[in-house]
């Protein structure tokens, strides 16, 4: 399977505090992708990184890539309460130029204020 | 910003019953897919779609699902004899050539 798996399952710290994430992947992949999701609620994109690239930044969001570890990581800096959520990464599967992406379980971030 | 729509946002519908979920993809994407979550499970992908074909489907897309892009606009997922194991969350996304897709809301599917 080339799904990738997310560790911890579970995160609880204060606000204020960093938060890291961690993805694990089997296979070679094109892309990585982060997305969140808040209870019960859809899928929102955060960040993505290619096979080519280490790291990436957007606003408080540092994602990492190892490829040779197949492994990435998402910080969150300065968490907020509102960060609270569940957070996902998603490999890619290349056919036919097509994209399908494999989801972990998911990391359940709980910030609290 | 552009955004991919669902709807309903959530459907319940009895055993046996047949439903349409319906997604409006972003207006210049061109690939499209489906993907459900069962409660408190991974996000697992169900088909996509491109050039009003079938690209890929999982072992999940038995004959009891089809998708439809029945106009410019819409892209549906058809469940034609709904079973108890169908109740989940089902996302759509869209994407252009680029790898990042899009996400919906989701509809939540309660089969009683």
């Amino acid at each position: 399977s080339q799904q990738g798996e997310e560790d911890p399952q579970a995160l609880s710290i204060q606000e204020g505090e960093n938060a890291t994430m961690n993805c694990s992947y089997k296979t070679s992949i094109n892309n990585l992708q982060w997305y969140r999701q808040n209870s019960g609620r859809g899928l929102v994109h955060l960040i993505l990184i290619r096979s080519n690239e280490r790291e990436k930044h957007s606003g408080r969001l540092r994602v990492t890539l190892d490829t040779s570890k197949k492994s990435s990581s998402l910080l969150i800096t300065a968490s907020r309460a509102a960060d609270t959520a569940s957070y996902f990464c998603a490999t890619d599967g290349i056919l036919r130029n097509f994209n399908k992406f494999y989801f972990g379980s998911g990391t359940k971030l709980n910030v609290k204020p | 910003e552009p955004e991919v729509t669902q709807t309903p946002s959530h459907q319940v519908t009895q055993m046996g019953q047949e439903v349409i979920l319906r997604c409006v993809p972003i207006s210049n994407h061109l690939y499209f897919y489906w993907y459900r979550q069962i409660l408190g499970q991974k996000v697992e992908f169900l088909v996509s779609f491109y050039n009003n074909e079938i690209s890929e489907k999982s072992e999940i897309f038995d004959d009891q699902f089809s998708v439809e892009r029945p106009d410019g606009s819409n892209f549906t997922l058809k469940i034609r004899s709904t079973k108890l194991e169908d109740s989940a969350m089902y996302f759509c996304a869209s994407s252009v050539l680029v790898h990042e897709q899009y996400f919906g809301p989701g509809t939540r599917l309660t089969v009683t």
